[in-house]
């Protein structure tokens, strides 16, 4: 069964410091994985994808992620944190493949909060 | 403007009054898919359809039935709601990955919150 882990339940930062927020994943074959950011009160936003290709991935808001296949990890990243930054964050994987199950599974979330 | 909406936003019920959640998409995707919200356990997927009549068990699907009859539509029943129900529901849905089929980035409702008494 796949399965996704967030061992942070809360990461707190300072604005202006780097930040990592960290997902460990297992699924059979080449995953798809996914981070998304939920807002207080706000359904769940996109915010960066790995399909294939370059293991270094950038998404919007200024996060990107580092696929690496070995540790079976997507830990997303930020250079300089920013106070608004501050939500729920979840990973997410799904197999990527053709046929079969399509289910996704999510991790159980990492809040972030950003310490002005 | 792409969008998936569902109603109702709020819905407070009664243990076995049958209900349903209804979500609906705008972007022509192929996937669809409910989740629940709980708090520590944060998002768990009810069930999922790859397209029109194809619908599968996600890890939650227990009290829950869904129907994918039309490309945009993807409604969710509950026919005998139980307190242990209470949750906030999202519903999504995305593209298909290509030829290999994979889910791509999902689009999210605004969410329902559903109280079971």
């Amino acid at each position: 069964a796949q399965s996704v882990a967030q061992p942070e339940d809360q990461v707190n930062v300072a604005e202006g410091n780097p930040l990592t927020v960290k997902c460990t994943y297992s699924v059979s074959g080449n995953p798809y994985l996914f981070w998304y950011v939920q807002y207080p009160n706000r359904g769940l936003q996109f915010l960066l994808k790995y399909i294939t290709g370059d293991n270094l991935v950038k998404g919007s808001y200024g996060f990107e992620a580092e696929f690496n296949k070995s540790q079976t990890s997507f830990h997303l990243k930020k250079p300089s944190a920013l106070v608004s930054d501050s939500a729920l964050y979840f990973c997410a994987v799904s197999p990527g493949r053709a046929g079969g199950y399509q289910k996704v599974t999510f991790g159980t979330g990492t809040k972030l909060q950003v310490i002005p | 403007e792409a969008q998936v909406t569902q109603n109702p936003r709020y819905l407070i019920t009664v243990t076995g009054k049958k209900l349903t959640v209804t979500c609906s998409q705008n972007m022509n995707h192929e996937y669809m898919s409910w989740y629940r919200q709980d708090p520590g356990l944060g998002l768990r997927q009810i069930y999922y359809s790859m397209n029109v009549e194809v619908t599968d068990k996600g890890d939650v699907p227990e009290g829950y039935k869904v129907s994918r009859k039309e490309k945009r539509n993807f409604p969710l029943i509950l026919e005998s709601p139980s307190p242990n129900q209470t949750s906030l529901y999202f519903c999504a849905s995305s593209s298909l990955g290509g030829a290999w089929g994979g889910s791509y980035e999902q689009y999210f409702g605004p969410g329902t919150r559903l109280t079971v008494t």
